[in-house]
């Protein structure tokens, strides 16, 4: 079974408008880490935003948001405000295992903003 | 930004021929990882190291060895390189530490490798 499944390969926006990229996640770890990566077209990794298992609230980092809902093991996440440099594959993952050192990646949902 | 260097960051050879891949770091974090990336499939765990001398076999090891002397150098070799390893091979690192590290990876910048 995947690990991390985006289901969306391919995603449009407008300018200025909100989107939401999805992401299931199956674990029977009660302690892991959910994280999503920006891959602009130069190819470097961009570590975006970071929930944990056990944080109550959706994390937050500038117009990016973690919609992360446990009990039906999905880890979406919100831009809200698209603007044209967020055209980028986008990657959902998850850190597992008592060490915390198994990680995993979806097959990625590329977004393309239209001005 | 974190301190990882990949070298080299392209290369062509033939099929049949060694090849190592170099991951270096300056931030003395504990883990480190090598991720094949193809169309389609995302980025697939080939090993990892959790420690000098330590390492274990991830998704897709089958061609792939790796070593780990030193705790900045995680090497990646391709015995006897095949067409079907004709990749982007990223190396990442992290250190996860319960309410210290959120254990993020952070990535080299990648190395791109044709096997004619």
């Amino acid at each position: 079974a995947q690990k991390i499944t985006q289901t969306q390969p391919g995603m449009f926006v407008q300018e200025k408008e909100a989107v939401t990229l999805d992401c299931t996640y199956d674990t029977s770890d009660q302690s892991y880490g959910l994280f999503w990566y920006k891959q602009p077209s130069s190819g470097e990794m961009i570590f975006l935003i970071y929930q944990g298992s056990y944080d109550e609230q959706n994390a937050t980092e500038g117009r990016y948001s973690l919609n992360f809902q446990k009990a039906r093991k999905s880890a979406n996440l919100v831009i809200s405000a698209s603007q044209l440099g967020d055209s980028a594959m986008y990657f959902c993952a998850m850190r597992e295992g008592r060490t915390g050192n198994q990680f995993y990646f979806g097959t990625g949902t590329s977004l393309t903003v239209i001005p | 930004d974190a301190g990882i260097t990949q070298s080299p960051r392209h290369k062509v050879t033939e099929t049949g021929t060694p090849v190592t891949l170099r991951c270096h770091q300056t931030e003395n974090h504990r883990y480190m990882y090598w991720y094949r990336q193809d169309p389609g499939h995302g980025l697939r765990l080939i090993h990892y190291s959790y420690g000098v001398k330590d390492t274990d076999k991830g998704e897709v090891s089958d061609g792939y060895s790796v070593s780990r002397s030193k705790t900045e150098d995680f090497l990646l070799t391709l015995e006897s390189a095949t067409s079907s390893q004709t990749s982007v091979y990223f190396c990442a690192i992290s250190d996860w530490l319960a309410g210290v590290y959120t254990g993020e990876l952070f990535f080299g910048e990648g190395s791109r490798l044709t096997v004619l």
